[in-house]
């Protein structure tokens, strides 16, 4: 089956940049996502990118994608402690039933005053 | 909207009981998702409805779990008997189904606990 990977730790201060990696193996790949989940709760949609973009941005968030290495990061400027957290990389396509969202394990997001 | 509903949050029972999981979508969504997070495996989808209709159960541990959706507003994930190896967080998503990015919205989960 298709998978997403990304590693699973990530320490910064507060103020710097933050840069969380996803790889993916599905070549049918149409929509990415990045979700974020606080403890206890649930996952909540941070932003998501079209296959055919390299780029998005959305205010502190970037979003780039290189579809020929299947490589989606997530960059968050002047990162804050209310962004520790831990955040998913998520991908859709054709081969995994287009309705289906295949997650990958997450990335645990430590600021640091 | 109130977003995905989802009831107990939290279900502490012993081992052979039955647990039942609740979930209410968001109101107009076509497709309900149910998934497990647990430590060891991450996030895994069980199983999700379209309209009501159970498209991929593939996800289903085995013929434990069950899951039911009666109608667009509501929908059940029953375990009998329950495991200490269920022990995990259960969510449910819904998604509008209308093309385009459909973005899966999430409920606040679940935690059971197998005792």
């Amino acid at each position: 089956g298709e998978d997403v990977e990304q590693s699973l730790f990530l320490s910064v201060r507060e103020g710097d940049s933050s840069v969380i990696n996803c790889t993916y193996t599905d070549s049918s790949s149409t929509y990415l996502y990045w979700y974020k989940q606080e403890p206890g709760a649930g996952l909540q949609l941070l932003t998501y990118i079209f296959s055919n973009m390299d780029m998005k941005q959305d205010q502190r968030l970037t979003v780039l994608l290189n579809k020929k290495d299947k490589h989606l990061s997530l960059r968050i400027a002047d990162t804050q402690t209310g962004d520790s957290a831990i955040y998913f990389c998520a991908e859709r396509g054709v081969n995994t039933g287009f309705q289906k969202l295949v997650f990958g394990t997450g990335t645990r997001l430590l600021v640091s005053p | 909207d109130a977003g995905v509903i989802q009831s107990p949050r939290h279900e502490v029972t012993e081992m052979g009981q039955e647990v039942t999981l609740r979930c209410k979508p968001i109101s107009g969504h076509d497709y309900l998702f149910w998934y497990r997070q647990t430590m060891m495996r991450g996030l895994e989808l069980l199983i999700y409805f379209n309209n009501n209709v159970p498209i991929d159960d593939s996800g289903m541990p085995e013929d434990r779990f069950s899951a039911k959706m009666p109608n667009a507003s509501f929908s059940t994930l029953k375990i009998q008997p329950s495991e200490p190896r269920d022990s995990a967080v259960y969510f449910c998503a819904s998604s509008p189904g209308q093309g385009g990015a459909d973005t899966q919205y999430f409920g606040p989960g679940t935690r059971l606990t197998v005792l």
